[in-house]
């Protein structure tokens, strides 16, 4: 079945640090992928997405790239901030087996930054 | 758009009673998932529902657990009789139909089973 495996946390930064999360993932037929950022007491936000091979989602800085080839979608970000702590999931929808409905998560990487 | 709406926002419940949970999905959303979030077990997907037919509940921990769709603009996750352990922030998304445009998250009930 789908699956999706990120770097497990928590990863502590100092503020204008390189970020990086990495997450792969397993997925029959060709899947969209995401990455979701969850701020404390509040829901999942869609933070970007990429829907085929080689395609770069972006949003506040952020970046992550569709690595058909490694299975990877690595989220990245230059210089984080201290308003950047939140808690982070990748994702993938796939369209086999009739199950393009349905998200499957990597189980999150709290990001912790200091200033 | 109001965004998907959940409520409560914090539910605090004594063991054995009923708790009933209510999601509002965005307008012109066809597809609406209730998933359950704790420490222990991260996010898990409990049941799913596309043009207000469940499609998947094999994520139901128990019979304890049911929900409905009576329409498009409703739903309803309900726990009788509630457990301590079912204590946990359960949220509602939902979705136009195809996969690849994500899910819009509610902010949440966070429940309580004392």
């Amino acid at each position: 079945g789908d699956s999706v495996t990120q770097m497990e946390g928590p990863v502590t930064l100092s503020e204008e640090a390189f970020l990086t999360i990495n997450c792969t993932y397993t997925a029959t037929g060709y899947p969209s992928l995401f990455w979701y950022v969850q701020y404390p007491g509040e829901g999942l936000q869609l933070l970007l997405k990429a829907t085929k091979a080689d395609d770069k989602g972006s949003n506040k800085g952020f970046e992550a790239t569709y690595r058909k080839e490694t299975t990877s979608f690595h989220l990245e970000k230059g210089s984080v901030q201290v308003s950047d702590s939140a808690v982070y999931f990748c994702a993938l929808s796939s369209n086999s087996g009739g199950s393009n409905y349905k998200l499957t998560f990597g189980k999150g990487t709290l990001l912790t930054v200091n200033p | 758009d109001a965004g998907v709406i959940q409520s409560p926002r914090h539910e605090v419940t004594e063991m054995g009673q009923e708790v009933t949970l209510r999601c509002k999905p965005i307008s012109g959303h066809n597809s609406l998932f209730w998933y359950r979030q704790t420490m222990m077990r991260g996010l898990e997907l409990l049941i799913y529902f596309n043009n207000n037919v469940p499609i998947d509940d094999s994520g139901m921990p128990e019979d304890r657990f049911s929900a409905k769709m009576p329409n498009a603009s409703f739903s309803t996750l309900k726990i009788q009789p509630s457990e301590p352990r079912d204590s946990a922030v359960y949220f509602c998304a939902s979705s136009v139909e195809l996969g690849s445009y994500g899910y819009t998250f509610g902010s949440g009930t966070r429940l309580t089973v004392v």
